[in-house]
């Protein structure tokens, strides 16, 4: 069975920075590409990125783009998401998936002051 | 950008209600590759939202086969042929063919 556990999610404030980690179980996680998508309250899905197989092509939403890096850690199975300059509109829980099909239950980020 | 547009995007049903819901790209979803990568999920309240269909068709493992998917090119359908309880939630449609990867605004399915 496919799972993945987000995790790291927090209260964060303007201009901050904050890492969430993605472990991956019941496939091969080096085999796929995978996404970050967040969900604002109340409201759709937002692609923010992806990551390929090996880690070096990474692909970004332009809102996001030179705030948030996306990386992995094949031997550990953890996709990760470093997010900086963080601002108001970040506010969203966000998934990792497997190419859009399978997703973790969610990691709530805040920003606020 | 591909833009998936759902339709309706409320649903009201009764229980064992037969409901169908629309996705239509704004650019046909068929790969060079052959496939169609497009996907149904659905989000139940409170829950991250979970594999239903995918490759327009196919029935994900432990999905209730009154669901099926259908459509090629650029419009695509997701049939429940008797809707239940668990049902309930929204439904989106998502694309994988074209990078960024897209979804539909979603349709929501209430109990009327």
């Amino acid at each position: 069975e496919v799972q993945l556990v987000e995790s790291g999610g927090s209260l964060v404030q303007p201009g901050g920075s904050l890492k969430l980690s993605c472990v991956a179980s019941g496939f091969t996680f080096s085999n796929y590409w995978m996404d970050w998508v967040r969900q604002t309250p109340g409201k759709s899905l937002e692609w923010i990125g992806e990551i390929n197989t090996d880690g070096s092509k990474t692909n970004y939403a332009p809102s996001i783009k030179d705030r948030f890096t996306i990386s992995r850690d094949n031997a550990k199975s953890t996709l990760y998401l470093q997010m900086s300059n963080v601002k108001s509109d970040d506010t969203a829980i966000y998934y990792c998936t497997r190419e859009g099909a399978y997703w973790g239950q969610g990691t709530l980020v805040t920003v606020s002051s | 950008d591909v833009v998936l547009t759902q339709t309706p995007p409320t649903l009201s049903a009764t229980i064992g209600q037969s409901v169908s819901i629309s996705c239509r790209s704004s650019q046909s979803l068929l790969h060079s590759n052959g496939n169609t990568y497009l996907h149904w999920l659905l989000q139940r309240p409170g829950q991250s939202p979970q594999l239903l269909i995918y490759l327009v068709s196919r029935l994900e493992s432990g999905v209730p086969n009154r669901f099926s998917g259908s459509g090629s090119g650029t419009d695509f359908t997701l049939k429940i042929s008797g809707v239940e309880a668990e049902d309930l939630g929204v439904y989106y449609c998502v694309q994988g063919t074209h990078a960024p990867r897209t979804f539909g605004g979603g349709t929501k399915l209430e109990l009327k």
